[in-house]
């Protein structure tokens, strides 16, 4: 039973395409978060939200825009895909306060060609 | 300079060896620390957390944290192929709700 998960699981697509990212968490938690880990295994925040509100937004180009229709579903949606976008894309959960113990999802491999 | 530094490595080391695997950071206002465990083509997973300096152990994994230099470290007993991963220290709290700032992980090997 998957406690966060993420769909697609790989994603190839072309520069100037959109694309979406899906993510569900079924831990009843109410924060929750979006990491890019480039190729060197690095894992940094891009958003987070608290029961579907905005409360970390790192310096992201704006062609990221994140969307969560529920607590339980964080999506993040891409415009304009770039070639420096290629990354793993990682959701995670928490409850509100308690960001030391998240629950990340398998990921999402982006690469644009 | 990052927050949080973390010598990548890679490290290797034989079967049942003591593991030690450190980091430092720089923002005093960290209040939590913690060590995630990559398994290849995998999500990070939770390995332990702890708020204050001292030990916290584990079964085979303790994790230490000096706050006064600012140094982090886990420690892995009895060494097994099973535990070859990337390990990522991780630190945060600066406020309630607060992001996680991560360091960029060691990818370590144990040979059986």
């Amino acid at each position: 039973d998957t406690a966060v998960s993420q769909t697609p699981k790989y994603l190839v697509t072309q520069m100037g395409n959109d694309k979406s990212i899906k993510c569900e968490q079924n831990l009843g938690h109410d924060t929750m978060y979006w990491y890019k880990q480039d190729s060197k295994k690095f894992l940094k925040i891009m958003f987070s939200y608290n029961n579907k509100e905005l409360i970390i937004n790192e310096t992201v180009p704006n062609r990221f825009s994140p969307k969560s229709p529920d607590k339980a579903h964080l999506n993040l949606h891409i415009n304009s895909l770039e070639l420096g976008d290629s990354a793993v894309y990682f959701c995670a959960s928490s409850q509100f306060g308690r960001s030391e113990t998240q629950y990340f999802g398998p990921g999402t491999r982006l690469l644009v060609l | 300079q990052k927050e949080v530094e973390q010598d990548p490595g890679p490290l290797s080391v034989p079967e049942g060896a003591i593991v030690s695997l450190n980091c430092t950071y720089s923002n005093s206002a960290f209040q939590y620390f913690m060590w995630y465990r990559q398994y290849s083509r995998k999500g990070p997973e939770l390995l332990m957390y702890t708020y204050s300096s001292g030990n916290k152990e584990d079964g085979r994994f303790t994790a230490q944290v000096d706050k006064s230099s600012k140094y982090i470290s886990l420690f892995i007993r009895d060494s097994q192929p099973s535990d070859s991963a990337t390990y990522l220290c991780a630190s945060g709290g600066e406020t309630s709700g607060s992001r996680l700032t991560f360091g960029e992980g060691t990818q370590l090997t144990v040979n059986p």
